[in-house]
């Protein structure tokens, strides 16, 4: 069993819905959650991390941490094609200098 | 934010030459860098992760008299593979992180090795 499964997709959404992006994760000594967006051939920029279990906002994003279900999510509101790319999650089970481990990605694409 | 650059973005090279890709953090001094391995529609892989000063440890299953790393400030590592051969044609992407209780990972553009 990977330690992180990610559905990779593809999902494709009209512009204006609601994503919801999901990983499921073997090792219960993570702590530290992250979602990566990576654009075409480029690396991935941090979208959000959180610390343990519950819910974070920032903007028309929201992660969410189940770590009694080892489930996190990503939920997208009014989703833009700008939006479109790679989603990939990320846990450590310490903080900064320790390495992550990737799930496989999730393609986007809000469609106009 | 903090910014990573690699050099070179994309690089073709011929079977059995060495390449080296070069991974610089510009405006903060990195403790710690990783490098990752991507493949199409895969996933980032950790192949090593590099401290200033020490030698790299790799992960598992990565040669390391193959992809040998050089750490020799705080705002350079570099990655060469050595004697290329075509399946290790693969986008390699470093990040780097401060040291402290949470400190984000930066990662870089990634470069693209092709290899004939």
């Amino acid at each position: 069993q990977k330690e992180v499964e990610q559905d990779p997709g593809p999902l494709s959404v009209p512009e204006g819905a609601i994503v919801s992006l999901n990983c499921t994760y073997s090792n219960s000594a993570f702590q530290y959650f992250m979602w990566y967006r990576q654009y075409s051939r480029k690396g991935p920029e941090l979208l959000m991390y959180t610390y343990s279990s519950g819910n974070k906002e920032d903007g028309r994003f929201t992660a969410q941490v189940d770590k009694s279900s080892k489930y996190i999510s990503l939920f997208i509101r009014d989703s833009q094609p700008s939006d479109s790319a790679t989603y990939l999650c990320a846990m450590s089970e310490d903080s900064g200098n320790t390495p992550l481990v990737f799930g496989k990605g999730t393609r986007l694409s809000v469609i106009a | 934010g903090a910014v990573v650059s690699q050099h070179p973005s994309r690089v073709i090279c011929k079977s059995g030459t060495s390449v080296k890709i070069e991974c610089r953090s510009l405006d903060f001094q990195a403790t710690t860098m990783f490098w990752y391995r991507q493949f199409p529609k895969q996933s980032l892989m950790l192949m090593a992760t590099s401290n200033e000063g020490s030698k790299a440890t790799y992960e598992q299953g990565v040669e390391k008299d193959k992809f040998l790393i050089n750490h020799a400030s705080l705002t350079l590592s570099t990655l060469t593979v050595t004697s290329a051969h075509p399946e290790d044609s693969s986008f390699y992407i470093c990040s780097a992180a401060l040291s402290g209780p949470w400190s984000e990972q930066y990662f870089g553009p990634g470069t693209r090795l092709t290899v004939t």
